[in-house]
């Protein structure tokens, strides 16, 4: 993609531990996306930011999903007292025009 | 309920082999996408369908959007092994999220 980067790339959690998880988009990103991606099926929608502004949550799964982008650059996911079902890949995407760039994504494994 | 229907869910195949994969709905769209996701990457976007009838070529990928903008299907001549990934169809819900379908898992073997 047009160079986002996630980090870490791999997070092994223990049931109940706080993560936290980083997306930097490129410069110019005004747009900001996260997406859940379960083993073997899309990509699923959890929230969007414009600038700072969180303008959608509409997909966080839980009160234990946490998102913030307080300079209008990075963003940070977090997720509280984390669960087996937790386990995925969370993908963050920047917007240029109509098309999102998305990162690697970081792999969590919530044992 | 999933709104975009992505058909087969896996395809595996020999190099060489030409192969059609499928995104249903019942739904209009005013577009669709295609992307590609190879393991360990994030979806990297192949082509946006907006006419209906309208058909698409990106090298030996072919790209169909229905005629009644309901559906579309990526055709792959002589399938070669780099062109292993999952395959995704996906649309631009209120022009933000994107909404992607289950996709079509494609290994092609040499």
């Amino acid at each position: 993609g047009a160079g986002v980067s996630q980090s870490p790339r791999y997070k092994v959690a223990k049931r109940g531990q706080d993560v936290a998880l980083r997306c930097d988009p490129i410069s110019g990103h005004v747009s900001l996306f996260w997406y859940q991606q379960a083993l073997g099926q899309g990509p699923e929608f959890l929230t969007y930011f414009q600038n700072e502004a969180q303008l959608d949550k509409s997909g966080l799964p839980s009160d234990r999903f946490f998102a913030e982008r307080p300079e209008g650059s990075v963003s940070t996911l977090k997720i509280q007292r984390t669960q087996q079902e937790d386990s995925a890949v969370y993908l963050c995407a920047g917007k240029v025009g109509e098309t999102q760039y998305f990162g690697p994504g970081t792999r969590l494994l919530v044992l | 309920t999933q709104l975009l229907e992505q058909s087969p869910q896996f395809l595996s195949i020999q190099e060489g082999e030409n192969l059609t994969v499928y995104c249903n709905s019942s739904s209009v769209f005013s577009s669709l996408q295609w992307y590609r996701q190879e393991p360990g990457e994030g979806p990297v976007l192949l082509v946006t369908v907006v006419t209906g009838g309208e058909v698409k070529k990106l090298k030996r990928l072919t790209f169909q959007f229905g005629d009644a903008r309901k559906d579309s299907s990526l055709h792959i001549t002589a399938a070669q092994p780099g062109d292993t990934g999952l395959y995704l169809c996906a649309y631009n819900q209120a022009g933000t999220a994107l909404i992607f379908g289950k996709g079509t898992t494609l290994s092609v073997s040499s």
